[in-house]
């Protein structure tokens, strides 16, 4: 397994620009979760596809936020009008029924910082 | 709503000691998971230990144990011979038998004092 990456790290923008982030679950893994964790606080789920189908979205993913997984692979995840409150870690996770309780491996996240 | 509560901001530990990390969750559901995932200073997540609702042994990798009280609704991590690796955020984790998503507490910042 080459593990979860995701791209960019660490990501700076001013409030009201678009941003997007890309993640790249391990090769075969069918399931792909998004997180975002705050400082001080454990990870909130934001939402979870299996293959290319979005099955379930947080109340914490409002209108301006937009994930896609188009090919079953590669996710991204995209803020529109970016506000101080979205600045945060997102982390992405990915599984597959094979593993155990359906383990889910987390990438290294990327770090948003909105100014 | 399934809630995760870790009541100990942060706890410090000698290396070689051991040291006990809390956890207590609320739930309805009758099949669930829990998890205990550490998170290293910039660095990503990554599964220490996991037990099955429905089993009643305890379970254990290499120095990590868990001590899983149902009816309690607890479920602690026991560290053993702490190295100074072991110095991190520990999250405390719930999954749901019919859910995929994780609930996470808060987490616990353990510190390694050589």
């Amino acid at each position: 397994d080459t593990g979860v990456s995701q791209d960019p790290r660490h990501k700076i923008t001013k409030r009201g620009q678009n941003v997007t982030f890309r993640c790249d679950p391990i090769s075969e893994h069918n399931r792909l979760y998004w997180y975002r964790q705050t400082l001080g606080q454990g990870p909130e789920f934001l939402t979870y596809f299996q293959n290319e189908a979005q099955l379930e979205k947080s109340r914490l993913l409002s209108d301006r936020f937009s994930a896609e997984r188009p090919k079953g692979s590669f996710s991204t995840l995209e803020i529109q009008r970016t506000e101080q409150g979205d600045s945060a870690m997102y982390l992405c996770a990915s599984s597959i029924v094979a593993r155990p309780l359906y383990e889910q491996y987390f990438g290294p996240g990327t770090r948003l910082t909105v100014t | 709503a399934q809630t995760v509560t870790q009541s100990q901001p942060e706890m410090s530990v000698q290396e070689a000691e051991t040291v006990t990390l809390s956890c207590t969750y609320d739930t309805s559901e009758s099949d669930y998971y829990l998890f205990w995932y550490k998170q290293p200073p910039s660095r990503q997540m990554i599964l220490v230990i996991r037990q099955e609702a429905y089993k009643q042994q305890n379970a254990t990798e290499n120095r990590f144990s868990v001590n899983f009280q149902k009816a309690a609704k607890s479920f602690s991590l026991k560290i053993s011979d702490s190295q100074l690796g072991d110095a991190a955020m520990y999250f405390c984790a719930y999954r749901g038998g019919s859910n995929y998503k994780l609930t996470f507490g808060k987490g616990t910042l353990l510190t390694v004092n050589p």
